[in-house]
């Protein structure tokens, strides 16, 4: 595809069930963000991949949340046990390597957790 | 200090004015910058981006770049209703990582 894809585009579970998100990147892209806005906040850093490189965990906001990236494309954010504070619009962005480092974002995952 | 700072607004402006939207940064060695508007319920969309000192236009938008002062800003001319939205200004931290770092966000508000 050309853009960022992301799936599902809305998901609602229960408390306590664990979910997970999908990220498509462009094609090409190496690096891979993903991001937590809630309503009327501004974008939360969660996670950032970069290449073949450790990524980089540091906004991630417990161990109840995870994410891969498998072969450098695809990744998947899973959050375990979830709460209800969870509840959140997830969005992944992708951007190439080096200066040109304009990333792209995704139409978000909105979760709803009940 | 925040690595990218920007104020929140709201940022009130009438139709037809130009709008001025700022943006610190504190990594001094940063090359890359970016200007994103974000509309209510939708996900950041890029509308500008600027590597090198002076100014960048691109119809009504014009990015403005002083790496000496550390300072971003984006202009909007003859700014419209539809302007209306938040701005994120983005920032790439120098180094090996490459990773951009996002300010919060101005609201603007275009009344007609």
């Amino acid at each position: 595809g050309a853009g960022v894809s992301q799936s599902p585009s809305n998901k609602v579970t229960e408390k306590g069930k664990d979910v997970e998100l999908r990220c498509d990147p462009i094609s090409g892209h190496t690096a891979l963000y993903w991001y937590r806005q809630s309503l009327g906040q501004g974008l939360e850093f969660l996670i950032y991949f970069q290449g073949n490189s450790a990524p980089d965990k540091s906004g991630l906001p417990s161990d109840r949340f995870s994410a891969e990236r498998t072969g450098g494309s695809v990744s998947t954010l899973t959050i375990q046990r979830t709460q209800q504070e969870d509840s959140a619009v997830y969005l992944c962005a992708s951007s190439l390597s080096g200066r040109r480092t304009e990333a792209f974002f995704g139409q978000g995952t909105r979760l709803t957790v009940v | 200090q925040k690595e990218v700072e920007q104020n929140s607004g709201p940022l009130s402006v009438p139709e037809g004015a130009i709008a001025s939207l700022n943006c610190t940064y504190s990594d001094r060695g940063s090359q890359s910058f970016f200007w994103y508007r974000q509309y209510s319920g939708k996900s950041p969309e890029l509308i500008m981006s600027i590597y090198s000192n002076g100014d960048k236009e691109d119809g009504r938008f014009t990015a403005q770049l002083n790496k000496a002062s550390q300072y971003v800003s984006l202009l909007i001319r003859d700014s419209q209703p539809s302007d209306s939205a938040t701005y994120l200004c983005a920032v790439n931290r120098a180094g090996g990582y490459n990773k951009l770092i996002f300010g919060a966000g101005t609201r603007l508000a275009v009344h007609p």
